[in-house]
């Protein structure tokens, strides 16, 4: 069966940036594009963009083209999102979704 | 970016009621394809969404036909038809006609 497997809840100091991990199985990693949805605490879902893992092709909401870098790892069937300058406003959760089927969030908390 | 407003934002029903929630977009969702990108998801307590309805009507895999979507243009309705326990929760209707995809903000269903 298809499985989104996301890394675990992060700690990150503001300022700081943090990689969250994907890794997708039971299914054709190349077939569907991965897109990543950030959910703020008790709050609606924001989609932050999307990425082709056939073709690294990848789609931002202008809204994070500067705070999120999408990348996969085809050899290991393994999507990434980096967040770089962290800022309390990026304390979420956050999922990597095709669609379909969804990962089972990260939870990211920025915090000295 | 496309809005899209959720009608009602809380929802009480009983078991075995029937319940319709709203959704309505700022713009037409119908793509230059012929398309219409209007989805619907549930997201229960303390877990990640799930798909419940693609493209305006068609149902998910494994989703009880009690779910049901209707609707075209900016108009969309999801209906369940006679609520169980496990239909609790908040349903969101997100749209991927217009770049970039946006989420309504969600209905709370609830046991009266």
């Amino acid at each position: 069966q298809v499985n989104l497997l996301q890394s675990g809840a992060a700690l990150v100091k503001p300022g700081a940036s943090v990689k969250l991990s994907c890794k997708a199985s039971g299914y054709t990693f190349t077939d569907y594009y991965i897109h990543w949805v950030k959910q703020s605490h008790g709050k609606s879902l924001e989609w932050i963009g999307y990425i082709n893992p056939n073709s690294g092709y990848t789609n931002y909401n202008e809204k994070f083209k500067s705070k999120a870098t999408l990348t996969v790892d085809k050899s290991t069937n393994t999507a990434y999102m980096e967040l770089s300058r962290l800022t309390s406003e990026d304390s979420a959760t956050y999922y990597c979704t095709t669609g379909a089927h969804w990962g089972q969030g990260v939870m990211v908390t920025v915090s000295s | 970016d496309v809005v899209l407003t959720q009608t009602p934002p809380t929802l009480s029903a009983t078991i075995g009621q029937s319940v319709s929630i709203s959704c309505r977009s700022s713009q037409s969702l119908l793509h230059s394809n012929g398309n219409t990108y209007l989805h619907w998801l549930l997201q229960r307590p303390g877990q990640s969404p799930q798909l419940l309805i693609y493209s305006v009507s068609r149902l998910e895999s494994g989703v009880p036909n009690r779910f049901s979507g209707s609707g075209s243009g900016t108009d969309f309705t999801l209906k369940i038809s006679g609520v169980e326990a496990e239909d609790l929760g908040v349903y969101y209707c997100v749209q991927g006609t217009h770049a970039p995809w946006t989420f309504g903000g969600g209905t709370k269903l609830e046991l009266k």
